[in-house]
């Protein structure tokens, strides 16, 4: 079966920092892109960022940009989203999924609040 | 950046109706749209890829068309499962982006 399990969340003051983590089961990761996306309170759904199978390739919202850092390690099975610098607005649960550009699956989610 | 602007934002429908949802790109997007649905407090679930293919396991009861700037997700006869969320996702360019949703709620 095919499983995503993100950790990591929790509570954090403005300007703090927290590294989120997602442990694959269940397919070859290394042969995967894996994306991040986030949720706000009541909101929709927000891209975050994506990696290459390799680590050589990464794309981030303009929001997020020299604030966040997406990172892998297939020998783990993992992704993580270093972020730094946070914000109340980057308050949401945070998804990691499997895929490129169309995700499927998603793990259940981390919810990060950003609060003093 | 491709704004996607889903429409209606909510609709109250029976079990056995069938329903459309709309999603519009700012831009041209191709066929390179996706559907999810999401339940309360639940991951959002991939329904359909390049605006009409169902992705293994999806009922066939789903269905989307469209290319260019429309697009819909159909639902021919609502099941009391399909009460959720749904949002469409274009993946022409980065940043990818998600229309705001349709809550699908029972009449």
């Amino acid at each position: 079966e095919v499983q995503l399990v993100e950790s990591g969340g929790g509570l954090v003051q403005p300007g703090g920092s927290l590294r989120l983590s997602c442990a694959a089961s269940g397919f070859t990761f290394s042969n995967y892109w894996m994306t991040w996306v986030r949720q706000a309170p009541g909101k929709g759904l927000e891209w975050v960022a994506n990696i290459k199978q390799d680590g050589s390739e990464k794309y981030y919202v303009d929001s997020v940009k020299g604030r966040f850092t997406i990172s892998r390690d297939n020998a783990k099975n993992s992704v993580f989203l270093q972020m730094n610098s946070l914000r109340a607005e980057d308050t949401a649960v945070y998804y990691c999924a499997r895929g490129r550009v169309t995700l499927d699956p998603w793990g259940q989610g981390t919810l990060v609040t950003v609060s003093s | 950046d491709i704004q996607m602007t889903q429409s209606p934002s909510s609709l109250s429908a029976s079990v056995g109706d069938r329903i459309t949802i709309t999603c519009r790109a700012s831009q041209g997007i191709s066929s390179w749209l996706a559907w999810y649905q999401q339940k309360p407090e639940k991951a959002p679930k991939s329904l359909i890829y390049g605006a009409s293919n169902l992705q293994s396991g999806v009922p066939s009861r789903f269905s989307g068309s469209g290319s260019g700037t429309d697009f819909t997700l159909t639902i021919s006869s609502l099941q009391p499962e399909d009460f959720a969320t749904y949002y469409c996702q274009q993946y022409n360019s980065y940043p990818l982006t998600f229309g705001g949703g349709t809550k699908v709620e029972i009449k």
